[in-house]
């Protein structure tokens, strides 16, 4: 089972900043957070990852509480293209190999 | 650079006959993962190769299922006989190291009538 809970839906204007929660109460100690998404009729897209600190990248931000038990993504800007199935999933070592427990995700809508 | 390829992108078979997938990881990529994915639900593991290796198959349903990547590169993934509860997509994703990022092909919509 998936270890991550996530809003079934969200919406968010265009030009505005989406923020997907995330809980993952269980996550331990080496466990990392990772982020995909996946739009209509495509595979997932790797979006971003952290273990402790906050993460940014030309796609998102990535906000982890200090006691690991949640995060957020954070799209600064969400365009149109953003709508999509986001995933937000707990896993094994940066590097480890280790298969990706996907949840229900949250489908975030982009509207105009 | 082309990413993860797959083939056929839709096929439609009759329930009992058999179908295979095929998948053309990056190069360079060691890790090649197979996931199912039901309509409404996330992916779902079927078997994850390192190299030539299967190292995780606990939950491909081996009755009917089988997979190789022979030379630890492309990979195939069959089912013999298909049931109509097999229609679903599946997935193929391919990493250089580990499950930091893995690179997701556009998958295979199965039909079973």
């Amino acid at each position: 089972d998936a270890k991550t809970t996530q809003p079934p839906s969200m919406d968010c204007a265009e030009g505005r900043a989406a923020n997907l929660p995330c809980n993952h109460s269980t996550i331990s100690g080496n466990e990392y957070v990772y982020w995909y998404r996946q739009i209509h009729s495509q595979g997932p897209q790797y979006i971003i990852h952290g273990l402790k600190n906050n993460e940014t990248n030309e796609m998102a931000s990535l906000i982890i509480t200090e006691d690991r038990k949640s995060s957020t993504l954070i799209l600064p800007h969400a365009t149109l293209r953003d709508t999509a199935v986001y995933y937000c999933i707990v896993g094994g070592e940066e590097g480890g190999s280790e298969k990706l427990v996907f949840g229900k995700g949250t489908k975030l809508t982009v509207n105009p | 650079e082309a990413g993860v390829v797959q083939s056929p992108r839709y096929k439609i078979i009759e329930k009992k006959q058999p179908v295979a997938f095929w998948c053309n990881p990056i190069s360079g990529h060691n890790t090649l993962y197979w996931y199912l994915q039901n309509l409404g639900q996330g992916p779902e593991l079927l078997i994850r190769y390192e190299n030539e290796e299967a190292v995780d198959d606990s939950q491909l349903p081996k009755d009917r299922f089988s997979a190789e990547r022979l030379k630890g590169v492309d990979s195939t993934l069959k089912i013999q006989p298909a049931e109509l509860g097999d229609s679903a997509v599946y997935l193929c994703a391919s990493s250089l190291v580990g499950v930091s990022e893995a690179f997701f092909g556009q998958g295979t919509r199965l039909t079973v009538v």
